[in-house]
């Protein structure tokens, strides 16, 4: 079945970045574009970006452009997200989650991972 | 993008009926039919209900049901129940391969 395992929860200091990692498995990886999803404490749901695996090519809404990169590896099935400078509004659950179709990011997120807590603390 | 309108709260009895609502622009909700709504309890990863304005995934209940009409996407569920009480969000694509959510509502079943 489809799966999606992200790395552990995280404390960082402000100024400082963090990188989540999103394991992938039980479907073709360069297939499906993979999200990122973060919420913060009393927040809703944010978009962050989306990367195609294949090719490696992302899209960032304005407020991530200049903060986020997101990477994939084939040979591991895995998506990364690197964030810097980080401030106290990016404490957050970060989730990575799968488009359910392949090819095409129409932001159906059909399997996602069980989430990555950060915290920016002083 | 700014997120799509939704109410920051509902609440029903049990075996009633609600529909929340997602508003959004000519942008995202009124240009494209990539609408999709997630249920969210909370400590849980969200969960994909509806998808292309009107589509369950497998296993989703058929007591929700997606519309749209111009700018104002529509999440109803019927009969509620007692597991029903999560948060909702809705999504629309906003072209280019981008994406914005509504802010959620809060379901309450009393």
């Amino acid at each position: 079945q489809v799966q999606l395992v992200q790395s552990g929860t995280q404390v960082k200091k402000p100024g400082a970045s963090f990188k989540v990692s999103c394991k992938t498995s039980g479907y073709i990886f360069p297939y499906h574009f993979v999200h990122w999803v973060r919420q913060a404490p009393g927040q809703g749901l944010e978009w962050m970006g989306v990367i195609n695996p294949d090719d490696g090519s992302t899209t960032y809404p304005r407020k991530f452009q200049e903060r986020v990169v997101m990477t994939a590896d084939k040979s591991t099935t895995s998506v990364y997200m690197e964030v810097s400078r980080l401030t106290s509004d990016d404490t957050a659950v970060y989730y990575c989650a799968r488009d359910l179709y392949s090819g095409w990011a129409r932001h159906y997120l059909d399997s996602w991972g069980q989430g990555t807590l950060v915290t920016v603390s002083p | 993008q700014s997120a799509l309108a939704q109410p920051r709260s509902v609440s029903k009895s049990p075996g009633q009926s609600v529909t929340i609502s997602c508003t959004g622009t000519t942008s995202d909700v009124g240009a494209y039919t990539y609408i999709s709504w997630y249920q969210h309890h909370p400590g849980k990863a969200p969960k994909l209900i509806i998808y292309d304005v009107t589509h369950r995934p497998s296993g989703v209940p058929d007591r929700f049901s997606g519309s749209k009409s111009g700018n104002t996407a529509s999440l109803t569920i019927s009969g509620l129940q007692a597991e029903d009480e999560a948060d909702y969000y809705c999504c629309s694509y906003a072209g280019r391969y981008l994406g914005v959510f509504g802010g959620g509502t809060r379901l309450t079943v009393l």
